[in-house]
Formats: structure tokens, C-alpha cells, sequence
């Protein structure tokens, strides 16, 4: 099975600031990997697939890179409404697994 | 608008039975996969399981396979996850997700707690 190891586990980053979030695959997921939002008590949002294509209506400040084993999610000016849990997954293998999400907070 | 809404979460004695079921709209539902995620409380993301278009080909995540069963009745734009043998570690919300590469419609959850 196909592991992904976010890091870190809690990102503090004041409003306006920048966000550098990391997901790395055991093995390469070539640039199979998706990026989603969770806010507490929402489902998750689809953000970025294919690495770095952003999904419809997701604003440009969030922009996804990187293939095979190490990719990043940058959120270039941190807003109100981005603090929230962030999760990669991989859709190269079967199963599909998730990351087990940075939570993204106010410092 | 893409809408896909569960129903049929509740509270099941362990080894106890529930079947969900997701309903859709706003797509062509005979032409895309779909998918089940769930969520433990206050833990991560955990995908469970995913169907072919024509609902002919099943993924399952070992945690479950043997014990779950995802179909899909396409004539009712419906998809359904058929949950038996149930476990306290069961217990989590469950979202039903379109496609089952990467999920871009979510439903909202349907929550599942399998407690004596």
C-alpha cells in the first residue's frame, strides 16, 4: 500500500503569509496526486489534481508542484477562510490513500 | 449542479448490518465512477471503496473487503454501500465522492456508529 506522510503536522502562519504545506509518497505516484480542503464539520473540497491543476473555482492564490514521491501545496497569501485541515492522496495505485492532513492555524 | 446527497447512517450493534446509499445529481451519473470515503471521529481520511462507471468493477480497501459490498443502480442515479460484520472500528462518517481517481464532488456524510 502506498503511503503518504504529510508534513508538518500543524503549519501557524499569520493572515497574508504564505503557507508551504509537503506530501510525500512511499513509492512514485508519478504526478497522480490530489489536494483537498477540510473545513471542521464540512466534507472535504477538492483543491488540486493532477499535482498542480487547480479544480474549478479555487482561487489562484492555491497553487500545487511536484511529481513522483515529493510534492508541495503553496497558499501564496494565507486568508480568513484557508485555515482548515489540508489532505494529499494519491490515485496511481490501488488502494487509494490519503495523507493524514496538516492542519493549517492561526498564529 | 453536482449534488450527491447520503442517507441510511445510524447507530448498528456490532456484527450488526446498514447499507448506505448516495443519491446523484447534476451529472451524467452512467458515465463516471464513483467512490465511498469515510472519517473516524476526529481522525483523517480513509477511502473505502470505489465502482466502475457500469458497476461491473469494485475496488475495496483490505480493512473492508469480505464484509462491505458497493454497487450502484444507475437507472436511479444511486449508489449504495451494503456494510456487514460490523466493528467498532467501523464507526465515521461516510461520504460518497464522483470519480474514484481524484474526488471532485463530495456529499455532505452520512454518519455510521457501531456501539453495544
Amino acid at each position: 500500500e502506498m503511503v503518504m506522510t504529510q508534513s508538518p503536522a500543524t503549519l501557524s502562519v499569520s493572515p497574508g503569509e504564505r503557507g508551504t504545506l509537503s506530501c510525500r509518497a512511499s513509492q512514485s505516484v508519478s504526478s497522480n496526486l490530489a489536494w483537498y480542503q477540510q473545513k471542521r464539520g464540512q466534507a472535504p473540497r477538492l483543491l488540486i489534481y493532477d499535482a498542480s491543476t487547480r479544480a474549478t473555482g479555487i482561487p489562484a492564490r492555491f497553487s500545487g508542484s511536484g511529481s513522483g514521491t515529493e510534492f508541495t501545496l503553496t497558499i501564496s497569501s494565507l486568508q480568513s477562510e484557508d485555515f482548515a485541515v489540508y489532505y494529499c492522496q494519491q490515485y496511481n495505485n490501488w488502494p487509494r490513500t490519503f495523507g493524514q492532513g496538516t492542519k493549517v492555524e492561526i498564529k | 449542479e453536482v449534488q450527491l446527497m447520503e442517507s441510511g447512517g445510524g447507530l448498528v450493534q456490532p456484527g450488526g448490518s446498514l447499507r448506505l446509499s448516495c443519491a446523484a445529481s447534476g451529472f451524467t451519473f452512467n458515465t463516471y465512477t464513483l467512490t465511498w470515503v469515510r472519517q473516524a471521529p476526529g481522525k483523517g481520511l480513509e477511502w473505502v471503496s470505489g465502482i466502475s462507471a457500469g458497476g461491473t468493477i469494485p475496488y475495496y480497501a483490505d480493512s473492508v473487503r469480505g464484509r462491505f459490498t458497493i454497487s450502484r443502480d444507475n437507472s436511479k442515479n444511486t449508489l449504495y454501500l451494503q456494510m456487514n460484520s460490523l466493528r467498532a472500528e467501523d464507526t465515521a462518517i461516510y461520504y460518497c465522492a464522483k470519480q474514484w481517481t481524484f474526488f471532485d464532488y463530495w456529499g455532505q456524510g452520512t454518519l455510521v456508529t457501531v456501539s453495544s
